[in-house]
């Protein structure tokens, strides 16, 4: 059983252009959660979702961003027009059931640079 | 201080000896879990420990929670080289959502 996967590992992008962050979660899972780690930090929180529904984007920042979980197909964040302050690793968690009792999956995480 | 606020931020001991590292919040919770990171890598969970328990054994790992001081500390016995990485703790708010709050961690150096 593959564990969380993210794509790309890495990514480069301008000030201004878009960044397309993607998720695939552990098989059998259908909660997903965004969480960003700027460098010498913890994790915050930005977006849970379900299979086709947002939950709580309550840590997502009001502009630029934005998160599906399509019925078929990985999670994707999205990031349109980065900026400098973007610059982070973005991790994704799943889980298979909603509710704290359980543990969230962690993925490798995708370090954006934004030049 | 934050939501899940580890002590001290870093620490460097010898192979072998123990490592101790504590972790404070404020609101209630319904878990506290510890994660590790190593250095540019993704979180691995090590341990869960619930509300309503004060003591939980992984392997090294001893976790304990002591909710009417809101802190928890993690104890990594018998050090390894390989333990060196940086360990947050997470906290599951009691009537929040399913959302982790972590704490800006510990830096966990092991001298070989």
């Amino acid at each position: 059983n593959a564990g969380v996967m993210q794509n790309p590992r890495h990514l480069v992008r301008r000030r201004g252009q878009e960044a397309r962050l993607r998720c695939s979660p552990m098989k059998g899972h259908s909660h997903v959660y965004w969480y960003r780690q700027l460098p010498e930090e913890g994790l915050k929180f930005m977006v849970y979702l379900q299979k086709e529904n947002i939950i709580d984007e309550s840590g997502m920042p009001k502009e630029r961003f934005s998160a599906e979980f399509p019925k078929e197909g990985p999670s994707i964040l999205r990031i349109q027009q980065v900026v400098r302050g973007d610059s982070a690793a973005y991790f994704c968690a799943s889980s298979p059931y909603a509710g704290l009792a359980y543990e969230q999956y962690f993925g490798p995480g995708t370090r954006l640079t934004v030049t | 201080s934050q939501q899940g606020e580890e002590d001290p931020q870093a620490l460097s001991i010898q192979e072998g000896e123990n490592a101790t590292m504590n972790c404070s919040y404020k609101t209630s919770i319904n878990n506290l879990q510890w994660y590790r990171q190593n250095s540019g890598r993704g979180l691995v969970h090590l341990i869960l420990i619930r509300s309503n328990e004060r003591e939980k054994h992984s392997g090294r790992l001893r976790v304990t929670l002591d909710t009417s001081k809101k802190s928890s500390s993690l104890l990594i016995t018998a050090s390894r080289a390989a333990d060196t990485a940086s360990y947050f703790c997470a906290t599951g708010q009691m009537f929040g959502n399913e959302k982790l709050t972590f704490g800006t961690g510990t830096r966990l150096t092991i001298i070989p």
